[in-house]
């Protein structure tokens, strides 16, 4: 079945430092990729969104390419804020739209 | 505009017994979906319901149960509670059919079984 794998964290950074959280899916066909980020004590909250191969999705100053020869998905920002300290997750979904598988989630901490 | 609302926020429960979660889907849309998500975990699947039928299900035992009402807003119903079944149980809703979809998450019902 379809599944997403990201790069194990915990992830330490100090502020204004650059970011990569990779995230690599095996689906069947062409699916939607997703970063969602979870803030402590919150649900999730979508960050960006990508839906065909080499699109980019990008908020708040993070982005990430949908890259179909190499299945990833990898986030970046390229210079983080103690406010950007939450859980993220990568998550695809079918065509459909219904069906999503989430990676285990990368916690990240920015120092000050 | 009201996102997803989930209650109760946090509970309690003795192993063995049974619980219901409610969510309130936001408005305009259709379909609300169901997630696990244990400690340190990603969210895990367990079903969704459009149109008040289980629409689809994720690799979970029938102890798990759910329902939707007519105006969209579900409950989802385990019995004979384990240890096991302690997380945070997240709803999310959406609209059916649409590729890309972007699904909503509410902020999840923290269950402890003791």
């Amino acid at each position: 079945g379809d599944s997403v794998t990201q790069m194990e964290g915990p992830v330490t950074l100090s502020e204004e430092a650059f970011l990569t959280i990779n995230c690599t899916y095996t689906a069947t066909g062409y699916p939607s990729l997703f970063w969602y980020v979870q803030y402590p004590g919150e649900g999730l909250q979508l960050l960006l969104k990508a839906t065909k191969a080499d699109d980019k999705g990008s908020n708040k100053g993070f982005e990430a390419t949908y890259r179909k020869e190499t299945t990833s998905f990898h986030l970046e920002k390229g210079s983080v804020q103690v406010s950007d300290s939450a859980v993220y997750f990568c998550a695809l979904s079918d065509l459909d739209g219904q069906n999503f598988v989430f990676g285990p989630g990368t916690r990240l901490s920015v120092l000050p | 505009d009201a996102g997803v609302t989930q209650s109760p926020t946090h509970l309690i429960k003795t192993r063995g017994q049974q619980v219901t979660l409610r969510c309130s889907p936001k408005s305009g849309h259709d379909t609300v979906s169901w997630y696990q998500q244990a400690l340190g975990q990603g969210p895990q699947f367990i079903f969704q319901y459009y149109e008040e039928e289980e629409r689809q299900r994720g690799n979970f035992p029938d102890r798990f149960s759910g329902h939707q009402f007519p105006n969209y807003s579900s409950e989802l119903n385990v019995n004979a509670l384990l240890l096991g079944d302690s997380a945070l149980y997240l709803c999310a809703s959406s609209l059916l059919g649409i590729s890309g979809n972007t699904i909503y998450f509410g902020e999840g019902s923290w269950l402890t079984v003791v």
